[in-house]
């Protein structure tokens, strides 16, 4: 299994702010990805975090409002940038089981990150 | 489009044994997870059928039917700590996960 330490676990933000999530993974994995889960929602993936190379986004959310970094295998980082309330969300990193196949699809989460934007 | 549907919430009773169904429609198929996610907390992994059938892990089993785009999940001997949301996510063609928006499951003694 991963530990997937994530940070803040929460927080309440101003309108026209920026936060950056961290997220640490005590193992080296290949990708990272970012999600939000909304109440009520289903999972939605925001982008995909691979090391040394710029991160993969779906349909629907882009580079300037939600940047990332990954600089080594075991961390990295999602900013939401000039956030307004529609982005009040829980925020959530994951990661495939270390070592396995790419298609086995065992996700490890993170605790999240729940913010508040007001 | 792609979609998986599954019921908005359920109710069940300490010690009995309830059924969450999930109906997906997705480009390709290669996997159905079920993810389990108490209040406040992270999705941990349950179970995962690539195949037709059923695929048993102590009081959870989780089963497929490919041609009719359909999967349940099933739990034994409900606990109280079992009250959770209850996660189905299918992997496409693209190996893209698709997640349904989850099961609420309240258990009542």
């Amino acid at each position: 299994s991963a530990v997937i330490s994530q940070k803040p676990s929460r927080d309440i933000c101003q309108r026209g702010t920026s936060l950056t999530i961290q997220c640490q993974v005590d193992s080296q994995v290949t990708m990272m990805f970012w999600y939000r889960q909304q109440p009520g929602q289903s999972l939605t993936l925001i982008a995909t975090a691979n090391q040394g190379s710029e991160a993969t986004y779906e349909s629907g959310f882009v580079i300037d409002k939600f940047p990332i970094s990954r600089p080594n295998l075991t961390f990295s980082t999602l900013t939401v940038s000039n956030m307004s309330p529609e982005d009040s969300s829980i925020y959530l990193c994951s990661v495939e089981r270390p070592g396995g196949e790419i298609n086995t699809g065992e996700l490890f989460f993170g605790e999240g990150s729940r913010l508040t934007v007001l | 489009g792609q979609n998986i549907d599954q019921p908005t919430e359920m109710t069940a009773t300490e010690g009995a044994i309830v059924q969450i169904n999930c109906t997906y429609q997705t480009s390709g198929f290669n996997g159905l997870f079920w993810y389990q996610q108490h209040a406040g907390e992270a999705p941990t992994f349950l179970s995962y059928n690539v195949l037709d059938g059923l695929e048993e892990k102590g009081r959870f089993s989780s089963f497929l039917s490919r041609s009719k785009g359909y999967s349940y999940l099933l739990l034994k001997e409900l606990q109280m700590k079992d009250s959770a949301s209850y996660l189905c996510a299918v992997r496409d063609s693209n190996y893209q996960l698709i997640w349904g928006a989850g099961t609420k499951l309240i258990i009542k003694p």
